[in-house]
């Protein structure tokens, strides 16, 4: 196992189209989180699974974007219509348990450039 | 609530020189203290992180940190900067009562010069 993947690694997308990022994380790990950075700021959270249940979200997260993580193991991240404000770095992390103990480990992350 | 104030969006340094990033925080609550390192279309690498127990703390590639509760600091420090160091570089807080999310400051490029 080489780390967490992310697929994508670029999407351009026409506004108001539909994108889904996929992340597979590092396997033995239960805990799987997306953020997204945009240009010239750190990551911002978006949200977390423990195993397949989604425990937090956050308010940056509009009814635009859902996250599933099925059988906890892949997750994928879904925008629907697409804005020109969504273009950013979303980044994908996992961690095996509590975040002192570990720390997160990410993702290469998918550049989302929407036109 | 938490959160960081990386002071400096971009450093440069000499070759062989200090570096010395600084990040300050707020946290309601015992924080734990995360340094990243981000280069150019990557993600992020956990270079240390301090959860309670030395102060000082040692991370991969010679960096180092030291908690200073008085200060609410947590900077960033390497004896002597090398080519490869230069990246993007991110202090993140996280509260210790079990939550989950980290809060990232917004940067620190450093640049090193031959």
């Amino acid at each position: 196992d080489t780390g967490v993947s992310q697929d994508p690694r670029h999407k351009i997308t026409k506004r108001g189209q539909n994108v889904t990022f996929r992340c597979d994380p590092i396997s033995e790990h239960n805990r799987l989180y997306w953020y997204r950075q945009t240009l010239g700021q750190g990551p911002e959270f978006l949200t977390y699974f423990q195993n397949e249940a989604q425990l937090e979200k956050s308010r940056l997260l509009s009814d635009r974007f859902s996250a599933e993580r099925p059988k906890g193991s892949f997750s994928t991240l879904e925008i629907q219509r697409t804005e020109q404000g969504d273009s950013a770095m979303y980044l994908c992390a996992s961690s095996l348990e509590t975040l002192g103990n570990y720390g997160y480990t990410f993702g290469s992350g998918t550049r989302l450039t929407v036109v | 609530a938490q959160s960081v104030t990386q002071l400096g969006s971009h450093v440069s340094v000499s070759e062989g020189a200090l570096v010395l990033l600084r990040c300050n925080y707020s946290s309601s609550v015992p924080p734990y203290l995360f340094w990243y390192v981000q280069y150019p279309n990557q993600g992020l690498q956990l270079l240390l992180k301090y959860t309670s127990a030395a102060t000082l703390v040692k991370g991969i590639n010679g960096f180092e940190a030291e908690f200073k509760k008085s200060e609410t600091s947590f900077h960033l420090t390497k004896p002597s900067a090398h080519m490869s160091d230069a990246a993007e570089y991110f202090c993140a807080v996280s509260d210790s009562s079990g939550a989950n999310n980290l809060f990232f400051g917004t940067g620190t490029r450093l640049t090193v010069i031959p």
